[in-house]
């Protein structure tokens, strides 16, 4: 099946600690995108990449870090210096960049917690 | 800059009965229209979407939405609901030439038996 899976499904994240987000697609997408979704705030983009080894920060990409050496994978690293990391991480793939056509697929999400 | 609107944060509506849930948004340029559904703890799923020509869209499961540039509004309807339509839904934006989506706060619909 052709997807896009994120791990864990759940994260907790002591103070201090920086973590790592997993986010894979089988779906032959060029663009992958995170987001940020908080209750009553939508979703908010934090980084894309429209091509391998290349990548964009979003609106609220402060405290987070990305990589993208392979067109599967877009792992997203939340680092101490977020300091409210608490929300529910998405990640998201789209066909190619063409002009904002294209609709994005969602993976199932990874909801990080502080302990 | 882009922004959109969705002023009902939540929704209840009985089912088989009709359900109108608003949305509108601002912009300096052309924009795609989208409407997303997230199921509880689930990602996003595209609903439908309005990228050129008949300004009326339909989806699969019977919810339409209608692009209203002089209003600049994209509202998303359905005549009879659900149970099974109980979820947030998201409205977004791509501007023309855009890289990326600007999304709406959400509507959560509860469909009550």
């Amino acid at each position: 099946d052709g997807g896009i899976t994120q791990s864990p499904k759940y994260l907790f994240r002591k103070e201090g600690q920086n973590v790592t987000l997993s986010c894979e697609q089988n779906l032959n997408h060029d663009a992958m995108y995170w987001y940020r979704q908080d209750p009553g705030q939508g979703l908010r983009l934090i980084y894309y990449s429209q091509i391998v080894n290349d990548f964009q920060k979003g609106d609220i990409a402060e405290g987070y870090s990305v990589s993208r050496e392979k067109k599967e994978s877009f792992p997203l690293t939340v680092t101490s210096a977020q300091k409210n990391p608490t929300a529910f991480y998405l990640c998201a793939s789209s066909p190619r960049k063409a002009g904002g056509r294209e609709t994005q697929y969602f993976g199932p999400g990874t909801r990080l917690l502080v302990l | 800059a882009q922004s959109v609107t969705q002023l009902d944060s939540q929704v209840p509506v009985f089912e088989e009965a009709p359900v109108e849930l608003r949305c509108n948004y601002s912009s300096s340029v052309s924009v795609y229209l989208f409407w997303y559904v997230q199921y509880p703890n689930q990602g996003l799923q595209l609903l439908l979407k309005y990228l050129s020509g008949s300004t009326l869209v339909k989806s699969i499961n019977g919810f339409e939405a209608e692009f209203n540039k002089s209003q600049t509004s994209f509202h998303l309807r359905k005549p009879s609901v659900h149970i099974s339509d109980t979820a947030e839904y998201f409205c977004a934006v791509s501007p023309t030439g855009a890289n990326n989506l600007f999304f709406g706060t959400g509507t959560r619909l509860t469909v009550i038996p």
